[in-house]
Order: C-alpha cells, then sequence, then structure tokens
C-alpha cells in the first residue's frame, strides 16, 4: 500500500539549474495538489489538480510550473531553481471534495 | 483572500495536562475543516468537519466545529508525550478542490 509517492526524497540545485519533483498516487483519486512547507509559515498551496486534464493555481505558483500526466501522475517543474525555492515539497491526493488528503512524505530541496 | 488561523503557535505542557488548539477561518463558500497531526514527515490525517456542533472523537483527540462562528477546536485529553508534534487546520471550499493550510500549533508534551 503506497499510497503518494514521492521523488527524489532530497535534492540539491545551483541557482538556475531546472528539476522536475515527481509524485504518483496508487489509489484513483482525482484530486492531486503540490504544497512546500518552510519554518513557521505552514503548508502553502502552489498548484492543485482538480481532476485529470486540469489544473489550477494556488497561493504561491510563481517560478513553478505543474503537469497532471494522467490520473496517477502530477509532477512539479522548476524551471529556473532560487535560493527562495528552498524548502520541503509535499505532494496530495484525495479522492473528491468530501475527503481527507494524502499526503507523500516529501521532498527537501534545498538551492545555493 | 482566505484565511485559516491558527493559535497558539506553540504549546509546552507537562504529560496528562488537557489541550486546546483552536483554529479560526474566513473563506468563501466553505465546504470543510480538516486537522492534520505533523511529526518528522508527511501530515497524517486526524478529523474531516463539515456540520457544526457534531463533535468527531478518535480516543484521547476531539474536535468540534462552529459554522456560525468560524472556527474549530482540536482537544486532546491526558496527554503523552508521542502527541508532541505540529497540528495543521485546513479548509476546503466548496465548488472548488482547493485545501488551504493554516501555519499549525506546534505542541510539546513533557514527561
Amino acid at each position: 500500500n503506497a499510497g503518494v509517492t514521492q521523488t527524489p526524497k532530497f535534492q540539491v540545485l545551483k541557482t538556475g539549474q531546472s528539476m522536475t519533483l515527481q509524485c504518483a498516487q496508487d489509489m484513483n483519486h482525482n484530486s492531486m495538489y503540490w504544497y512546500r512547507q518552510d519554518p513557521g509559515m505552514g503548508l502553502r498551496l502552489i498548484y492543485y489538480s482538480a481532476s485529470e486534464g486540469t489544473t489550477d493555481k494556488g497561493e504561491v505558483p510563481n517560478g513553478y510550473n505543474v503537469s497532471r500526466l494522467n490520473k496517477r501522475e502530477f509532477s512539479l517543474r522548476l524551471e529556473s531553481a532560487a535560493p527562495s525555492q528552498t524548502s520541503v515539497y509535499f505532494c496530495a491526493s484525495s479522492q473528491n471534495l468530501n475527503t481527507e488528503a494524502f499526503f507523500g512524505q516529501g521532498t527537501r530541496l534545498t538551492v545555493v | 483572500e482566505d484565511k485559516v488561523v491558527q493559535s497558539p503557535l506553540s504549546l509546552v505542557v507537562h504529560e496528562g495536562d488537557t489541550v486546546t488548539l483552536n483554529c479560526s477561518y474566513e473563506v468563501t463558500n466553505f465546504r470543510s475543516l480538516l486537522w492534520y497531526k505533523q511529526e518528522k514527515k508527511a501530515p497524517t490525517f486526524l478529523f474531516m468537519l463539515t456540520s457544526s456542533g457534531i463533535e468527531k472523537k478518535s480516543g484521547r483527540l476531539s474536535s468540534i466545529l462552529d459554522k456560525k462562528e468560524l472556527f474549530s477546536i482540536l482537544n486532546i485529553t491526558a496527554t503523552q508525550t508521542g502527541d508532541s508534534a505540529v497540528y495543521l487546520c485546513a479548509v476546503r471550499k466548496g465548488g472548488s478542490e482547493k485545501l488551504v493550510f493554516g501555519k499549525g500549533t506546534k505542541l510539546t508534551v513533557n514527561p
């Protein structure tokens, strides 16, 4: 029972480099989310996808892009990483509006 | 702008104490409020509340929602050191899959 799987778990990037964070869920959930968590800031929504083929901006979308590749997978791309994007990134999924969201184990990203 | 505000931001208690964590919100078209516990890694789900006045309970934890006053509380009785964690409150808006979190309350339970 894998649930929500994120890769990689840790990553160090240089300023200006690009990378994609991967997320996959095996629960047949419709909705998927990307959050970042910084000390004292709680979880802030970057982007979400209500269903396959749709994506919407959250609170802090600047500097990020997302792709809902299929129902299982929702990736987050940093085109040109900046030190301000140093954070822990969490992917989550939920079946629908009436159910809880399940979280992956997080990706700790450091941009130097 | 949607807001979810948790208080206190941090709390230190002794084992056996009872604690109350608060979550107030201002969102358009409220649908549900969720509580999560976060230890080292991923948040884990505790409760989802949609109706006012109905208490959800799981062991020593309980939660209730007041939709008129726009807040929820999470109670933990007879706290244990294993309850030490960050407790997160989130609100889901109707007509949207958006799930907005508060900053969390860091609870430390000392032996």
